[in-house]
């Protein structure tokens, strides 16, 4: 089984809708990541959280929200859609920083939204 | 200006090439380089690392970092059908978080 889940896989919706990706980890990981991917832009960082009542912006936050609902789940809110939102997005893991680590992040496999 | 850029491609080669792909980087605080290799619908995977300047090899792959010129490397020899996928760079600071800003990647196509 992947260690790192995302659903759904493949989403179409429409401007205006309120859209929830899912991602469900069996690392036992505490820290948490979305990332959005768009070509020519590479990742980039939507939210973070390092434990569940800790939840951070990233670098493009705005018009998306995040919930963490236990260490394993962490989910990514498109609270009304827009087509500039049809992108590739991410969740990641990894492990607490120690000495030496250069904190490897663990990917799900993705979801593909697409919004009309 | 980004903080990481990456060579776009795409790259194509024929199989047994020797395959370079770079980057630049702009912030002097960025300890860590790492390269994630993406498959065609997967999520990237950590390939190797390298801390500070320097190069390390790991099998066919080799990465090299030079920090007086800001610039990072990944270098495959002997490059297979196998090898195709989309390369990403990433910078890692030294602070607590750790944050990764990526290079926007470099789809390699090695043609058998």
């Amino acid at each position: 089984d992947a260690d790192v889940t995302q659903t759904p896989r493949n989403r179409i919706t429409k401007t205006g809708k309120r859209i929830m990706l899912e991602c469900s980890q069996t690392k036992g990981h505490d820290r948490m990541y979305w990332y959005r991917q768009d070509p020519g832009l590479g990742l980039r960082l939507i939210y973070y959280s390092f434990d569940v009542k800790d939840i951070n912006k990233g670098e493009i936050s705005d018009g998306y929200s995040v919930s963490r609902q236990a260490q394993a789940k962490f989910s990514l809110s498109l609270e009304s859609a827009i087509p500039n939102q049809t992108a590739l997005y991410f969740c990641a893991t990894s492990d607490p920083i120690l000495a030496g680590n250069p904190n490897e992040q663990f990917f799900g496999p993705g979801t593909r939204l697409t919004v009309l | 200006q980004k903080e990481v850029e990456q060579d776009p491609g795409p790259l194509s080669v024929p199989e047994g090439a020797i395959v370079s792909l770079n980057c630049t980087y702009s912030n002097s605080a960025f300890q860590y380089f790492m390269w994630y290799r993406q498959y065609s619908r997967k999520g990237p995977e950590l390939l190797m690392y390298t801390y500070s300047s320097g190069n390390k090899e790991d099998g066919r792959f080799t990465a090299q970092v030079d920090k007086s010129s800001k610039y990072i490397s990944l270098f495959i020899r002997d490059s297979q059908p196998s090898d195709s996928a989309t390369y990403l760079c990433a910078s890692v600071s030294s602070g607590s978080a750790r944050q990764l800003t990526f290079g926007s990647g470099t789809q390699l196509t090695v043609l058998p």
